[in-house]
């Protein structure tokens, strides 16, 4: 089992351009979530999905879209990137009262 | 608002030491919390978990010491290794622990 996969590893990009992270899972979790890291701040939720069909703002979710695609995958989208989004992404996923597992998480740098 | 606060921001241990990291909640409807573990350019991983009906839980070298009544929660690695060198986040969760407030982090370093 993969667990949870993140795609890319790794971008670059300019102020206002858009792009679409996206997260699997092969654990049949009913819970995913999108996290960002930022030295010194933890990691802070900003979308989450309880069950496939459901999505719900977390902490910081202003910039981000998101699509609950099927019960495996969930995206998020940044339309417009600006520099305060340059951070690290992890997705997540999770069954009801159980532990979380991450995926490898995705640098990303808006210039 | 920060929920869950942490402390230290670092720490250096001596290997064979004890490493203590604590943590700080406000919201009393928090009923999970865990510990994750995360080392450099990886995802955190879950290390050892608590339910307030129980004060402390221990696995191996990882104990947390958990104080309702303080709204305060520790863990205590005993034995320290230079393995264990990594970030640890605390964080608490309700509601089945679907939503989860991380603190701010914790950098062990541990020493030969």
């Amino acid at each position: 089992n993969a667990g949870v996969t993140q795609t890319p590893k790794f971008q670059v990009l300019k102020t206002g351009q858009s792009m679409t992270l996206q997260c699997a899972q092969d654990m049949n979790h009913n819970s995913m979530y999108w996290y960002r890291q930022d030295p010194g701040m933890g990691l802070r939720l900003i979308y989450y999905s309880a069950s496939e069909g459901t999505t719900d703002k977390g902490e910081v979710p202003n910039g981000y879209n998101v699509s609950r695609l099927n019960k495996r995958e969930f995206s998020l989208r940044l339309e417009s990137a600006a520099p305060s989004q340059t951070s690290v992404y992890f997705c997540a996923s999770s069954e009801w009262y159980s532990t979380q597992y991450f995926g490898p998480g995705t640098r990303l740098t808006v210039l | 608002q920060q929920q869950v606060k942490q402390s230290p921001q670092s720490l250096i241990v001596q290997k064979g030491g004890i490493s203590i990291i604590n943590c700080a909640y406000e919201n009393t409807a928090f009923d999970y919390f865990p510990w994750y573990q995360q080392f450099p350019g990886k995802g955190p991983a879950l290390l050892i978990a608590i339910r307030p009906d129980v004060s402390e839980k221990k696995e191996g070298r990882f104990t947390i010491s958990f104080n309702k009544s303080a709204k305060q929660f520790s863990l205590h690695i005993m034995d320290s290794q230079p393995g264990d060198s990594a970030t640890y986040f605390c964080a608490a969760g309700s509601g089945g622990g679907n939503k989860l407030t991380f603190g701010t982090g914790t950098q062990l370093k541990v020493e030969l």
